[in-house]
């Protein structure tokens, strides 16, 4: 059975870095993407980006340009989300989700398995 | 601030039939951009409901549908049930933003 399974929850002050991971199992890691969304403490769900884990092409979203970097290992299935210069507003659940979209990025994107999450928060 | 516009919330009684809309523009559901939707219950992460305006993944219940008009889709729930109680979202593609969008999200209560 598909399976993402996601690294623990985070503390970070202000300005600091995070490096969250997404361990995949149950299918071919390269047939598809993987994109990371998250959820600020009672808010809605907000898209942040996805990476081909075929070849690695990224498509990020363009209010974390910049910020943010997502990479895979092919050789372990786990894909990573990183962000930068952490601000508080950046306290989330973190949640990667195995995106249909393989090798390119298009309008047809949607996520049909998600990880459990893991928390980030940012606090001084 | 989402570019797709859900109802904040939504209510029925056991049996009853309730509609989530939501609404867009000619960026996104209004360009023909297919529209999904994913159910979130207290806690947990996000599910896929409906996916490509009106397909059900396999083990999704027959009482949920999906459809798409102009720059709007809908969600029903018919015959309403307990477990229904959760958050919906409704996602698509923008084309200004060049990447997925969520709405705003809408909460189902069962009364």
């Amino acid at each position: 059975q598909v399976q993402l399974v996601q690294s623990g929850a985070e503390v970070k002050k202000p300005g600091a870095s995070v490096k969250v991971s997404c361990k995949a199992s149950g299918y071919t890691f390269t047939s598809y993407g993987i994109s990371w969304v998250r959820q600020a403490p009672g808010q809605g769900l907000e898209w942040m980006g996805w990476i081909s884990a075929y070849n690695g092409n990224t498509n990020y979203a363009q209010k974390l340009q910049g910020r943010v970097t997502m990479t895979t290992d092919t050789s372990t299935s786990t894909a990573y989300m990183e962000l930068r210069s952490l601000r508080s507003d950046d306290t989330a659940m973190y949640y990667c989700a195995r995106d249909l979209l393989g090798d390119v990025y298009s309008s047809s994107s949607y996520f049909d398995y998600w990880g459990q999450g893991t928390l980030v928060t940012v606090s001084s | 601030q989402s570019v797709l516009t859900q109802p904040p919330s939504v209510s029925g009684a056991p049996g009853q039939r309730v509609t989530i809309s939501c609404t867009g523009s000619s960026s996104n559901i209004g360009a023909g951009y297919d529209v999904h939707w994913y159910q979130q219950l207290p806690g947990t992460a996000p599910k896929l409901l409906i996916y490509g305006n009106s397909n059900r993944p396999s083990g999704v219940p027959d009482r949920f549908s999906g459809s798409k008009s102009g720059t709007s889709a809908s969600l029903v729930i018919t015959g309403l049930q307990a477990e229904d109680e959760a958050d919906y979202y409704c996602q698509s593609y923008d084309s200004s933003l060049s990447g997925s969008v969520f709405g705003t999200g809408t909460k189902v209560t069962v009364l």
